[in-house]
Formats: C-alpha cells, sequence, structure tokens
C-alpha cells in the first residue's frame, strides 16, 4: 500500500543549528502538506505544496517538494527552542477521494540551548 | 480562520461506559471530518471518515460498533467510544476539512481518553 516515510526519525539540535527532515512517498503525489506538532499539543498545518520543485519559505523555514513530486524536505535554520515538537509531512491518499491524508511518522524534534 | 474544537479535552472514565467526544468546525462548513487516535511518541492513526448526512467510513481494523460516528451537521461530528476498556485510553484527535479549502486538514486540540 502507500507509504510515506520520514527521516530521521529523531533529531536533536543545538540551539543555533541548521537542520533538515526528509519525506518520501512510494507513490507520486498530487501534493504535500507539512504538520508541526508540539509536546502535548495537537498537529497544526504549516504549508501545502503542490508544483514540482516548489520551494516555499516560512521565516526560517523552507520547504521543497521534489521534482517527481515523490519527496519533499524541511529545513530550518537558526534553531530556536520553540521549533521543538514533531514534524508530519502527509500526502492524499491515491485511491481516495474524501481528502483522507497519509502521514508519515513524523521527526521528533529536541533542541538543546 | 479555520478553527476547529473539540470537547471534553480531557476525560477520565470507568471500564464498561461510554464516552462521547464532540467535534466542530467554528468557522467554516467542513465537508468531511476524520477521527484519529494516537499513541504516544506515535504518528496519527486514521480511524474514520465522517461526510455529513451519511454514514462513517472505517479504516481497516477499526471496529465500528466500537467506535460510532455521527455527522449530523456541516460542523459537528461525534465519536462514542462505547463500552470503554483500558485499552480504548488514548489521545483522539479530529479534524475537518472543506471542499473550498482544498485538501488541507484542520485539527482539534484533540480528547485525552483514560480509562480505569
Amino acid at each position: 500500500g502507500q507509504q510515506v516515510m520520514q527521516i530521521p526519525q529523531y533529531q536533536h539540535v543545538q540551539e543555533g543549528e541548521d537542520f533538515t527532515t526528509y519525506c518520501n512517498s512510494s507513490t507520486t503525489l498530487s501534493n504535500i502538506q507539512w504538520y508541526k506538532q508540539r509536546p502535548g499539543g495537537h498537529p497544526v498545518f504549516l504549508i501545502q505544496l503542490v508544483k514540482s520543485g516548489e520551494v516555499k519559505k516560512q521565516k526560517r523555514l523552507t520547504f521543497q517538494f521534489g521534482e517527481a513530486k515523490k519527496n519533499s524536505s524541511l529545513h530550518i535554520t537558526a534553531t530556536q527552542t520553540t521549533d521543538v515538537g514533531t514534524y508530519f509531512c502527509a500526502g492524499p491518499r491515491t485511491t481516495d477521494s474524501w481528502g483522507k491524508l497519509q502521514f508519515g511518522a513524523g521527526t521528533q524534534v529536541v533542541v538543546t540551548p | 480562520g479555520a478553527v476547529v474544537s473539540q470537547h471534553p479535552s480531557r476525560v477520565i472514565c470507568k471500564s464498561g461506559t461510554s464516552v462521547k467526544i464532540e467535534c466542530r468546525s467554528l468557522d467554516f462548513q467542513a465537508t468531511t471530518m476524520f477521527w484519529y487516535r494516537q499513541f504516544p511518541k506515535k504518528s496519527l492513526m486514521l480511524m474514520a471518515t465522517s461526510n455529513e448526512g451519511s454514514k462513517a467510513t472505517y479504516e481497516q481494523g477499526v471496529e465500528k460498533d466500537k467506535f460510532l460516528i455521527n455527522h449530523a451537521s456541516l460542523t459537528l461530528s461525534t465519536l462514542t467510544v462505547t463500552s470503554a476498556h483500558p485499552e480504548d485510553s488514548s489521545f483522539y484527535i479530529c479534524s475537518a476539512r472543506s471542499d473550498r479549502v482544498g485538501e488541507t486538514q484542520y485539527f482539534g486540540p484533540g480528547t485525552r481518553l483514560l480509562v480505569l
């Protein structure tokens, strides 16, 4: 079945450093979405990428959609303690018409001051 | 915009009782609502999809008689955990989407259920 994989599963980062988390789909996606879940909280929508090769920035966060629309990345520069949380990517299920999403396992980010 | 509320935020109940969780889209009409279950440090596991006025569709392995879903209006869906047991203890999260905003899902704050 359709799978969305994320690496790494855990990311320990020193405050001020950069890091990247990757998302890979077993199928071509019409779009990819990223969500952030703070500890004890719920997932919050960050962004949606639709076009092949698309790059979008939100302050220190840079999101990229691969040319083949099967992978995506999230790059965070100058990590801050507010970046702590789990970042999930999700893509539409290819066999569904109700808008179901296939979520990756998430990358849990821990920031050391 | 796109605010989803969930009630209650936390519930403790005795084994064998039923618990109802409400999910409301506050500022938009939700074409579809989704119910997820999340275990600690794990990803979101989709339980069921509900559309207003029609029966919910359940994911494989999810007991529909155990987890009753009602989508009475375009702004309200409810999940009832019937005859709850300790293994039903979990974090339950709903999300809602509208055809007008594409496939983005907006999540409620979640309900932590503890069954004693």
